[in-house]
């Protein structure tokens, strides 16, 4: 069975700098990948999704993410954070074995401080 | 448009009550999901659809049961309510087999004292 791997719980950042949140899956196949994010007291939204193509994904927000088969990882970046991205972020993949599950990471807490 | 409508939104239940969390969709999705969400854990599937009439166990399906009578609807039950069912539940839906991703409704905060 596929997992998904958040390595960070809790990320602290100031505001503008720089964001990485690691994500790594377990299926060798063909995948479509997922990051959402909820903000605080709300339902998961869609932030950015790769399906095939060009493997560095931009998102809303000024959120991408980069695909990279070899590593099987879909790692979260954004040049420079705000205040108001303060929310949880969870990686999400979808494999052609999986049927119609979407299995999800633990999600990584972030907090940025003002 | 509505998208993913849940209801309630916060409920405390007592231990061996039930409760009938609703599910409503308004974008003719065929596929409709439960999730449940524990702080550290993610989300984990409870029970999914794939059309009406068509439901199947995910990953935890213990305690819970589903319906799927209309394309718009997929309640969730928890027949004897247990504190380990203390969660948040997201119920989403999808176009199709999730290549584009899901639509989740806002979630209900259940508490089983």
């Amino acid at each position: 069975a596929q997992s998904v791997s958040q390595h960070n719980h809790h990320v602290i950042l100031s505001e503008a700098a720089s964001l990485e949140l690691g994500c790594n899956y377990s299926y060798g196949g063909t995948v479509n990948l997922f990051w959402y994010v909820q903000y605080p007291g709300q339902h998961l939204q869609l932030l950015l999704k790769y399906f095939s193509g060009d493997p560095l994904v931009k998102g809303i927000k000024g959120f991408e993410a980069e695909f990279i088969k070899s590593k099987f990882s879909f790692n979260l970046r954004k040049p420079s954070v705000q205040w108001s991205d303060t929310a949880e972020y969870f990686c999400a993949v979808n494999a052609d074995n999986a049927g119609n599950m979407l299995t999800f990471g633990g999600g990584t807490r972030l907090m940025v401080k003002p | 448009n509505a998208g993913v409508t849940q209801t309630p939104k916060f409920r405390i239940l007592k231990i061996g009550q039930s409760m009938t969390l609703q599910c409503t969709q308004d974008m003719n999705h065929n596929y409709m999901y439960w999730y449940r969400q524990d702080p550290g854990m993610g989300l984990k599937l409870i029970y999914y659809s794939v059309g009406a009439g068509i439901t199947d166990k995910g990953e935890v399906p213990n305690g819970y049961n589903v319906s799927r009578s209309t394309t718009e609807d997929f309640p969730l039950r928890l027949e004897l309510a247990a504190p380990s069912q203390t969660s948040v539940y997201f119920c989403a839906s999808s176009y199709d087999r999730g290549n584009y991703g899901y639509t989740f409704g806002s979630g209900t905060r259940l508490t089983v004292v």
